[in-house]
């Protein structure tokens, strides 16, 4: 168990639906980061938040919006829902720093399925 | 070209076989270099990093870097059937505190 909490774990719903997908980082972590992973795109990197703020942007569509809460707790809101938004979501977090290695935790995913 | 490529196999191998995991990429600004384990529905777990060129060994893994020809390696000797996972390398460090996932190859290990 890596301490990071992902609800739901399974997401089902229809195109054009909108869902939130919620993030617990580890005690202590300030650093929250968002995956997507697919079978023909692997492990895709989203976004980044670091003590509420957004740090880093990767391969997030427009349709997609993510923020962190002071709690630190994160949530990724994802819109329009296509076909091709049925992934697993994976939420990471990583210790206070902001050094450039910083091992990822990552949490156990929120599979969602577009139908 | 993509930035990391991995062999997305699937590798099957005999249970006391050495595997060798291979990656390759394209950004020369990459520094530290990752390689993550994902077991059948489970998020990626840290295996092993290291640090610019060079060998690091835990255990019965062994993770090597070759910087001048973008070259990284993962050994994995006596493997296990609880080996059996799919191994994500994954380099970082290249001015952003980002990850860039290969897309993995899934090893199997038949007792």
């Amino acid at each position: 168990d890596s301490g990071v909490t992902q609800t739901p774990k399974h997401l089902i719903t229809a195109t054009g639906q909108r869902v939130t997908l919620r993030c617990s980082p580890r005690s202590g972590d300030l650093s929250v980061y968002w995956y997507q992973q697919s079978l023909d795109q692997g492990l895709q990197f989203l976004i980044q938040y670091y003590n509420g703020e957004e740090r880093a942007k990767g391969n997030i569509l427009e349709r997609f919006s993510a923020q962190q809460f002071p709690d630190l707790h994160s949530e990724l809101n994802l819109s329009s829902l296509e076909l091709g938004d049925s992934a697993l979501y994976f939420c990471a977090s990583s210790a206070p720093g902001l050094s450039s290695y910083n091992e990822q935790f990552f949490g156990p995913g929120t599979r969602l399925t577009v139908l | 070209q993509k930035e990391v490529e991995q062999d997305p196999g699937p590798l099957s191998v005999p249970e006391g076989a050495i595997v060798s995991l291979n990656c390759t990429y394209s950004n020369s600004a990459f520094q530290y270099f990752m390689w993550y384990r994902q077991y059948s529905r489970k998020g990626p777990e840290l295996l092993m990093y290291t640090y610019s060129s060079g060998n690091k060994e835990d255990g019965r893994f062994t993770a090597q870097v070759d910087k001048s020809s973008k070259y990284i390696s993962l050994f994995i000797r006596d493997s296990q059937p609880s080996d059996s996972a799919t191994y994500l390398c994954a380099p970082g460090g290249a001015g952003s505190y980002q990850l860039t996932f290969g897309k993995g190859t899934k090893l199997s290990v038949i007792p």
